[in-house]
């Protein structure tokens, strides 16, 4: 299996912040990463697919880059309602796998 | 509107078998794939498995041999069973959506995802 090793697994960023968090995959996954935002009590939603594509409707301060094995998720200027759970997961080879998760607070 | 939601008991016994059934709408099974997802409470997330849009079935090995897949395309549902329930097994099970491949490319994402229901494995 593919394992997908997300850090940091917690941060708190300040309103307006750049925060950045990585997922590092256990073998090249060829761009097959997606990132989701999980509010609490709510089901994971889509953000970025295809390592850089943002998902319609998500705000373009969410951005995605990366290649190979290594890949990140940046939020240029916390918001509020950007306090969540993120997550990422591969789909290049199955079983499918996911990232540990990423605690997201603001400051 | 696309929508998924999962239904099934809260509860179940150690031992026992889990059903569950994800009730779909505004798309048709046959056109899309249904995948089921769990989610333990320190929030890591498990691929269980797959319900191809042509009625076949993949499976996380670290279910085989306890866990099917199956649906009744004319009621828009997608049945998950495991049998041999342990206390790991507790967790928010979800059902979820691959997005279609002429927007999204060769490998999609989940583009939609139910509510979750929640499952306590516990005598």
């Amino acid at each position: 299996d593919i394992q997908m090793t997300q850090s940091p697994a917690s941060l708190s960023a300040s309103l307006g912040e750049t925060v950045s968090i990585e997922c590092l995959a256990s073998e090249g996954i060829s761009n097959d990463l997606a990132w989701y935002q999980q509010k609490s009590g709510k089901s994971p939603q889509l953000l970025i697919y295809a390592a850089s594509r943002l998902q319609d409707g998500v705000p373009s301060r969410f951005s995605g880059s990366g290649s190979g094995t290594r890949y990140s998720l940046k939020i240029s200027g916390m918001q509020p309602e950007d306090e969540a759970d993120y997550f990422c997961q591969q789909s290049y080879k199955y079983p499918w796998t996911f990232g540990g998760g990423t605690k997201l607070e603001l400051k | 509107q696309v929508q998924l939601k999962e239904s099934g008991p809260g509860l179940v016994q150690p031992s026992q078998t889990l059903s569950l059934t994800c009730t779909v709408s505004g798309f048709s099974l046959t056109s899309y794939s249904v995948h089921w997802v769990r989610q333990h409470s320190g929030k890591s997330l498990e691929w269980m498995g797959r319900m191809w849009s042509d009625g076949d079935t993949s499976y996380n090995s670290a279910f085989t041999s306890r866990l099917s897949i199956s649906r009744d395309t004319s009621k828009s549902q997608v049945f998950l069973k495991m049998n041999s329930l342990q206390t790991e097994d507790t967790g928010t099970y979800y059902c979820a959506r691959i997005g279609p491949y002429t927007y999204y490319g060769y490998n999609p994402p989940f583009d939609y995802w139910g509510q979750g229901v929640m499952v306590t494995v516990s005598s």
